[in-house]
């Protein structure tokens, strides 16, 4: 595997389950991050994690669980989501989170629809 | 606060033709990072370019050139003799020094390049 995979690539959920996205890179990169892309709000960042360390929470609803166990895996726990929360959700990569000048590597995201 | 606006929804040309997506920042920082990355299709963002606030020598890659007017604060990409491939959405995003986990995205520009 290489970049930055994501896992599923497809989900579909009812508003009383409990499911987990996946994110892993393997660029040997310290810093990881969670979009959300819908059609109304193109790219919203969500969650930031730096050497394992959560340093950015955008303000999301506590439905939305991060979870960063070591700098190459990147978990998003839902529960109890709502039909509005249906869209792309992105993980990217980067160095590390210094000076602002690191670009950021993409996964191709999971799809999901929230019934 | 930082700001990107890329008001061009949507583009469509005709293939070989040159096309010019723009953006326009706001920032209070002195120090910052200008991106472009591209959203084909399969959903991957994939990032294109990255310029700091100190360096506004134009730069070209191919047929990919992008105009850095601190000015104006534009950071703009010209795609030269256009091709189906770069169908894609294509995202600026800004990173101020001072906050460097959270980079703005703009709403993105959909180009959309016809046989």
């Amino acid at each position: 595997e290489t970049g930055v995979t994501q896992t599923p690539r497809h989900l579909v959920m009812g508003m009383t389950n409990k499911k987990s996205l996946k994110c892993e890179q393997h660029l040997g990169h310290n810093a990881m991050y969670w979009y959300k892309q819908s059609a109304k709000k193109p790219l919203e960042l969500m969650f930031v994690y730096n050497f394992k360390e959560q340093t950015e929470n955008n303000s999301v609803p506590s439905r939305f669980s991060p979870e960063c166990p070591n700098s190459s895996h990147l978990f998003l726990h839902l529960h109890t989501l709502q039909p509005e929360d249906s869209a792309l959700y992105l993980c990217a990569s980067s160095q590390e989170v210094g000076t602002g000048g690191n670009e950021q590597f993409f996964g191709p995201g999971t799809r999901l629809t929230v019934l | 606060a930082q700001k990107v606006t890329q008001a061009q929804t949507e583009i469509s040309v005709v293939e070989k033709e040159d096309v010019t997506l723009d953006c326009v920042y706001e920032t209070r920082d002195t120090t910052y990072y200008l991106f472009w990355y591209k959203q084909p299709p399969s959903g991957e963002l994939v990032f294109l370019i990255r310029r700091n606030s100190f360096d506004e020598q134009n730069e070209i890659s191919g047929r990919y050139s992008w105009n850095f007017q601190k000015s104006t604060s534009s950071f703009n990409f010209t795609i030269t003799a256009s091709q189906v491939v770069d169908s894609a959405v294509y995202f600026c995003a800004l990173s101020e020094n001072t906050n460097a986990g959270k980079s703005t995205f703009g709403d993105g520009t959909t180009l959309t390049v016809k046989p």
